[in-house]
């Protein structure tokens, strides 16, 4: 299985900050990455597929990058509807595998 | 615009086995291939197995043993058996699709929606 580790497991960010978050897999798996925002009760949402691609009807503010084993999920500008879990999630091969998710809570 | 809605028993005992269901509505099951997700409370996603139209299935191996993901066509619908359940099955369980296309500039690439509204699926005696 290919494992994938995020970080920081959570972080503080004050409205109108820049957020990034990094997510590292224990393999290459090119640019097939997701990343999925999840806020409390509720199922993730995607916001990028294929490492950068911007999920239709996302904000611009959230952006993807990387490709190989090392890739990130930014929030330029974060709002305050931006606090949140974020998963990122291989699509390289199954079985399909997640981050252990990354909190993004209000400073 | 396609939607899942998704049902079963919320309480189970250990050793019984778990029955989830969800129905598509607002497209067919050909094409993609529709996933079962869960999430223990507190804690991160794992992805159970996921199944097409045909009934070609991928299962995690970590619960191969025990899983079992069918289709039925006729009411649109997939579902998911999980046998010998245990307190570390207590979990939000989602359905979702899991979308696929191809772009010349990214190839092919996947992502897991739309997604059920989830089920929490306790185990206790």
């Amino acid at each position: 299985d290919i494992q994938m580790t995020q970080s920081p497991s959570s972080l503080s960010a004050s409205v109108g900050d820049r957020v990034t978050i990094t997510c590292r897999a224990s393999q290459s798996i090119s640019g097939y990455l997701n990343w999925y925002q999840q806020k409390p009760g509720k199922a993730p949402k995607v916001l990028i597929y294929a490492a950068s691609s911007l999920q239709s009807g996302v904000p611009s503010r959230f952006s993807g990058s990387g490709s190989g084993t090392d890739f990130t999920l930014t929030i330029n500008t974060v709002q305050p509807e931006d606090f949140a879990t974020y998963y990122c999630r291989q699509t390289y091969n199954t079985p399909w595998t997640f981050g252990q998710g990354t909190k993004v809570e209000i400073k | 615009q396609v939607q899942l809605q998704q049902w079963g028993a919320g309480l189970l005992k250990p050793s019984e086995t778990l029955s989830l269901t969800c129905a598509v509505y607002g497209g067919s099951l050909s094409g993609q291939y529709w996933s079962w997700i869960r999430q223990p409370p507190g804690k991160g996603l794992e992805w159970i197995g996921e199944i097409n139209h045909s009934g070609s299935t991928n299962y995690n191996p970590s619960l191969k043993s025990r899983v079992t993901i069918s289709v039925d066509m006729s009411k649109n619908q997939f579902s998911l058996n999980l046998n010998s359940v245990t307190a570390a099955d207590t979990a939000v369980y989602y359905c979702a699709r899991r979308h696929w296309n191809y772009h010349i500039l990214t190839g092919y690439y996947n992502y897991f929606d739309p997604w059920g509204q989830g089920t929490l699926v306790t185990v206790s005696s």
